[in-house]
């Protein structure tokens, strides 16, 4: 089965704090993906990355930022940690080939900033 | 712009009594429309993919079907395990992206 890891939790950081969220997928997946989830407004996206050292802005990339150096790891960056960046953020990866886009998520890091 | 809408927001079910969840969609050309699974605290888990209009898919008490406007997710005599919410997702042609709508809650009741 793929799996993807999300390296927190739970996590607390205080305003202006840099935050690193860490997501490592063990299938060989070219596209990887940054969502954060928030009641109400669902699933949105921040980031994406179709391969190593490429990135595409979401829906929603105002003050964050991600780096892809290898295939597997995918990172997102909170430069300067705000209290409205508290929400629950979801790494996922899927194949590239046609028929194949489904997404598979990780568990999630729930990120307060206080 | 893609949108999805999801209704209702919440459906509270007693064991047994089926239902059916909306998903309505407007998308330029619809490349894959996506249902996923969330519980609680948990990532969301694919459950399946449609992608022309007529299509349906079938997973234990889940079925799946789609229109060139909406798909509908009907459930089969649920069990209280069936609980959790619903997502339904969009992938346009030309894109890797999905867009989600904002889920329905499903609560099952013995």
């Amino acid at each position: 089965d793929v799996k993807v890891t999300q390296s927190s939790r739970y996590l607390v950081k205080r305003t202006g704090e840099k935050v690193f969220l860490e997501c490592v997928q063990d299938m060989d997946h070219e596209n990887m993906f940054w969502y954060r989830q928030d009641p109400g407004l669902g699933l949105r996206l921040i980031y994406f990355s179709y391969d190593v050292k490429m990135k595409e802005k979401g829906d929603i990339p105002e003050g964050y930022s991600v780096s892809r150096e290898k295939k597997e790891r995918f990172s997102l960056i909170l430069e300067s940690a705000s209290t409205n960046q508290t929400s629950m953020y979801l790494c996922a990866s899927s194949l590239r080939a046609p028929g194949n886009e489904k997404l598979f998520f990780g568990s999630g890091t729930q990120l307060s900033v206080l | 712009e893609d949108q999805v809408t999801q209704s209702p927001e919440a459906l509270r079910l007693q064991e047994g009594e089926s239902s059916s969840l909306n998903c309505s969609y407007t998308v330029s050309g619809l490349r894959g429309l996506f249902w996923y699974r969330q519980d609680p605290g948990k990532g969301p888990e694919f459950l399946f993919t449609l992608y022309s209009a007529g299509e349906e898919k079938e997973k234990e008490r889940l079925k799946a079907t789609l229109t060139k406007k909406e798909s509908f997710l009907h459930i089969t005599a649920p069990k209280p395990e069936d609980s959790a919410t619903y997502l339904c997702a969009v992938q346009d042609r030309g894109f890797q992206k999905l867009v989600f709508g904002t889920g329905t809650r499903l609560l099952v009741s013995p």
